[in-house]
């Protein structure tokens, strides 16, 4: 299995430029989770879902912020309009019982 | 308000000797708690998991404890090695099922 696999790798972006991560979870994997990591704030999550439902969106920032699941095998976190202050490295995670399976991970710079 | 605190933000130790990572908690009653390692420019990786009603688990040279009076867990790595050097994040199951929140890690490096 090759884990769970996220593009772009980094994204530099200008200031008010709509940015769309994505994200493909292992297979068989029924929950999926977005998390956003700074040196200031850690690692904290987005959102989950659960067999493609969002489950709790409580942790995106604001209606800047949107993510889908479309299917068991694809997400997207999308940023519109993007500021610099949402620089930092978003990671997808999937799982299917408690241990959680990080992707590599994707390194968003807003300029 | 709910926090995770892990003791020291670096620790250093000898190669060979036994690191002691140390996860407070308040405000939370897990049903879980989990430690991940995380290297530079990579996801966290899970090591382990202990359930609220087990007292110590071990996996090959990694033992966690979780003290649910005192509200800590404990992560042990005995016979260090400088590939043991890393970041170690503890994780506390909250809200729905499946979800955890982390603390924000103890960097570890061993000496050769």
């Amino acid at each position: 299995d090759a884990g769970v696999i996220q593009s772009p790798r980094h994204e530099v972006t200008e200031m008010g430029q709509e940015v769309t991560l994505r994200c493909k979870p292992i297979s068989g994997h029924n929950s999926l989770f977005w998390y956003r990591q700074t040196m200031m704030r850690g690692l904290e999550l987005l959102i989950y879902f659960n067999n493609n439902v969002p489950i709790d969106d409580s942790g995106m920032p604001e209606d800047r912020f949107s993510a889908k699941m479309p299917n068991a095998s694809f997400s997207t976190l999308k940023i519109q309009p993007s500021e610099p202050r949402d620089s930092a490295v978003y990671f997808c995670a999937s799982s299917f019982t408690e241990e959680q399976f990080f992707g590599p991970g994707t390194r968003l710079t807003v300029l | 308000s709910q926090k995770i605190e892990q003791n020291s933000e670096a620790l250093n130790i000898q190669e060979g000797k036994t690191a002691t990572l140390t996860c407070n908690y308040t405000n939370y009653s897990p049903a879980y708690l989990q430690w991940y390692r995380q290297d530079p420019g990579r996801g966290p990786v899970f090591l382990l998991l202990i359930r609220e009603n087990e007292k110590e688990k071990r996996k090959e040279r990694l033992k966690v404890t979780f003290d649910t009076t005192l509200k800590q867990s404990l992560f042990h790595i005995t016979a260090s090695q400088p590939a043991d050097s890393a970041t170690y994040l503890c994780a506390l199951s909250s809200g729905s099922a499946r979800q955890l929140t982390f603390g924000s890690g103890t960097q570890l490096t061993v000496l050769p």
